[in-house]
């Protein structure tokens, strides 16, 4: 089993949809990050989390610790929004803490 | 500000050559981070660099190596390519590394082919 599992893999939308991407975690984290790539590859930095919930534009971000859950949801959803979530997280180990990635979602977003 | 650059954009190589990947930061950033992200496992931590120093590695054999210079300029090195090595690398950078509470910024990549 993946330490860092998201779901759903793949979700078709139509524009205006309220969307929500899970991502759930069986380490203990000290960070958890919310990716977006495009297609051709180029990443993107979403969100940064350890506690709580961010907010930036139509993305916000929530973690649940105690549950080790994490959700991204998009309000009003456009085509632009079109690309792989990613989530990731930084194990507690210290400086010896490794990045485990999700596997990503898929995003498409229907005129 | 100029973002994150990475050359070269693509390579092609064969079985048991080595290639050499370079990154060049945001100005101000000492922290430089390199990913691999093939199809089948995704995205892959290799290893982070702060200031001229491993800060943390990744579950990669020795044959990729990497070192960060002075002015924060970072390469990464692969040996004896082997098929699976065929990947797109990624570099980030930021202030603090991964675990700060700052935002890491991605280059374009390198997309290697090994043949």
């Amino acid at each position: 089993k993946n330490e860092v599992e998201q779901s759903p893999q793949n979700l078709t939308a139509q524009e205006g949809e309220f969307i929500t991407i899970n991502c759930s975690y069986s380490v203990g984290i000290s960070a958890l990050h919310w990716l977006q790539q495009h297609p051709g590859g180029g990443i993107v930095s979403l969100f940064m989390l350890s506690s709580g919930k961010k907010k930036h534009g139509r993305l916000i971000a929530t973690i649940n610790i105690q549950e080790k859950h994490s959700s991204l949801h998009i309000t009003a959803s456009h085509p632009r929004d079109s690309a792989v979530y990613i989530c990731a997280v930084r194990g507690d180990g210290g400086s010896q803490g490794n990045l485990i990635f999700g596997k990503g979602t898929k995003l498409s977003v229907k005129p | 500000k100029a973002g994150v650059t990475q050359t070269p954009r693509y390579l092609i190589k064969t079985r048991g050559q080595q290639v050499t990947l370079s990154c060049s930061p945001i100005s101000g950033h000492r922290s430089v981070s390199w990913y691999q992200q093939t199809p089948g496992q995704g995205l892959q931590f290799l290893f982070e660099y702060f200031s001229e120093t491993q800060r943390n590695k990744g579950n990669f054999p020795g044959r990729f190596s990497g070192r960060q210079f002075s002015n924060s300029r970072s390469e990464m090195n692969v040996s004896t390519l082997e098929l699976g090595d065929s990947a797109l690398y990624l570099c980030a950078s930021s202030f603090t590394g991964f675990g700060g509470t700052d935002t890491q910024y991605f280059g374009p990549g390198t997309r290697l082919t090994v043949l």
